[in-house]
């Protein structure tokens, strides 16, 4: 079954370290992207990318990093310069930039230790 | 602004119709889907209009007025299990440009 494969479920961050959330995607989908949620929010756009090698800053992209340099693969990395990065992260896809629906993965809880 | 503006929260009785309204700013083209969340979940997709319109998939319903820049999502025959967020979604920006933005998202509380 194609689907979105988001890693950890729940993950753990020390002060001053980077942290890496996985997502990878064979649906064969060109758009991919990446949304913070915090409890009792909506969904806030960090980082998309809708082809390989190329991707742009959302609303809220400082503090964190991605890399498009596979179709499949899109990992984003929360740096210790996002000094609030306690929420729920969650990777999405689309077929092409502008197309919908979007698929979402499981998500990945980020907490702070 | 490039916002998708939703009420917060509607609360329900098991059996009844419910409707979730979306309004925005940004014009264009683009239609409007509709995402459903439960508590601790990932969102999944509901429904989508490209165009005005009514879409009907089973007890949910869609509508789109791009002259409006107004949708709406109608639930029908209320189950506990309903009791979830709703989110409207919708594609901004030109070719090239595009990225895609939430609502602010609906708490749906269905009764018995």
């Amino acid at each position: 079954d194609g689907g979105i494969t988001q890693s950890p479920k729940y993950l753990f961050r020390k002060e001053g370290q980077n942290v890496t959330l996985s997502c990878e995607q064979n649906l064969n989908h060109d758009a991919m992207y990446w949304y913070r949620q915090d409890p009792g929010q909506g969904l806030r756009l960090i980082y998309y990318s809708q082809i390989v090698n190329d991707f742009q800053k959302g609303d809220i992209a400082e503090g964190y990093s991605v890399s498009r340099e596979k179709k499949e693969s899109f990992p984003l990395t929360v740096t210790s310069a996002q000094k609030n990065p306690t929420a729920f992260y969650l990777c999405a896809s689309s077929v092409g930039q502008g197309s919908e629906p979007q698929h979402f993965g499981d998500g990945t809880r980020l907490s702070i230790l | 602004g490039q916002s998708l503006e939703q009420p917060s929260e509607v609360t329900a009785v098991e059996g009844a119709i419910v409707q979730i309204n979306c309004t925005y700013q940004t014009s264009g083209f683009y239609g409007l889907s509709w995402y459903q969340q439960h508590d601790g979940g990932a969102p999944t997709f509901l429904s989508y209009n490209a165009l005005d319109g009514l879409e009907e998939t089973g007890r949910f319903s869609s509508f789109l007025s791009r002259s409006d820049s107004y949708g709406y999502l109608l639930l029908q025959e209320l189950q506990m299990k309903d009791s979830a967020s709703y989110f409207c979604g919708r594609t901004i920006g030109a070719s090239g440009t595009y990225k895609y933005i939430f609502g602010t998202g609906t708490r749906l509380k269905v009764l018995a």
